[in-house]
C-alpha cells in the first residue's frame, strides 16, 4: 500500500523567484492538505483539495496557490519567494468521506530553502 | 478559534524511564478529534493515534498509553520504559469532526533518550 509520496525531497530558491511541489495521496484517498513546518514550530494549515477544489484555505497570502488533478495528486506554488518562506513543506492525505478512516496521513516533505 | 498548547519544549530521559508529554487544547467545538504525531529526524510526522472527543476511554497500545480528560481539556501522552527509539518530537493535534477537519498542531515536544 503506497503512502504519500513528495517531490522534491530537496529545493534551494532565490528571493523572487517561484516553486512547485508536487505530492501524491496514499492510495484511496482522495483529499489532499498541504502544510508549511517552520524550523522548531508545529506545522502550519496552507489549504485542502477536493474534487479539484481549494475547499478550505488557512492564514497564509495568494502567493501560495495549489492545484488537484483527476487522479488526486496535487501541486502547492509559492510565487515571489522570501525567505520566510523556507521551511519544510508536508502534503497530508485523506479519505473525504472521513469515518473510521478519517486520519491524515503524511508524507516526507519538502524541504524549500530561499536564499 | 481552535488552539493546542504543548508546554514542555524538550524533554530528556535515559532509557528504560517512562516519560508522559502533555497537551492542552482549546476548541469551540462540542466534538472534535485528537491525534498525535510522531516525527523523527527524517521528517515525516507519523500518526499515532486518533481520538474522538465523546470517548473518553484511556487507551493503551504496546509501551504507549493516551489519557484524555474532557474536564482538564487535556490529551496526554506517555511512553512506557523509553527506548532510544523513541528519540523523536512530538506534536499533538486537534480538528473539527465535521466539515474541512484541517489539523491544528502544537509547537511540539521534542524527546531525547539517553542510553
Amino acid at each position: 500500500d503506497a503512502g504519500v509520496t513528495q517531490s522534491p525531497t530537496h529545493l534551494i530558491k532565490t528571493r523572487g523567484q517561484q516553486v512547485t511541489l508536487r505530492c501524491s495521496p496514499k492510495s484511496g484517498h482522495d483529499t489532499v492538505s498541504w502544510y508549511q513546518q517552520a524550523l522548531g514550530q508545529g506545522p502550519q494549515f496552507i489549504f485542502q483539495y477536493y474534487e479539484e477544489e481549494e475547499r478550505q484555505r488557512g492564514n497564509f497570502p495568494d502567493r501560495f496557490s495549489g492545484h488537484q488533478f483527476p487522479n488526486y495528486s496535487s501541486e502547492l506554488n509559492v510565487n515571489a519567494l522570501l525567505l520566510g518562506d523556507s521551511a519544510l513543506y508536508l502534503c497530508a492525505s485523506r479519505p473525504w468521506g472521513g469515518g473510521a478512516l478519517d486520519t491524515q496521513y503524511f508524507g516526507p516533505g519538502t524541504r524549500l530553502t530561499v536564499l | 478559534a481552535q488552539k493546542v498548547t504543548q508546554a514542555q519544549t524538550e524533554i530528556s530521559v535515559v532509557e528504560k524511564e517512562d516519560v508522559t508529554l502533555d497537551c492542552v487544547y482549546e476548541t469551540r467545538d462540542t466534538t472534535y478529534y485528537l491525534f498525535w504525531y510522531k516525527q523523527p529526524p527524517s521528517g515525516e510526522l507519523v500518526f499515532l493515534i486518533r481520538r474522538n472527543s465523546f470517548d473518553e476511554q484511556n487507551e493503551i497500545s504496546g509501551r504507549y498509553s493516551w489519557n484524555f480528560q474532557k474536564s482538564t481539556s487535556s490529551f496526554n501522552f506517555t511512553i512506557t520504559a523509553s527506548q532510544v527509539v523513541d528519540s523523536a518530537v512530538y506534536f499533538c493535534a486537534l480538528s473539527e469532526v465535521e466539515g474541512r477537519r484541517a489539523l491544528t498542531f502544537g509547537s511540539g515536544t521534542r524527546l531525547q533518550v539517553q542510553p
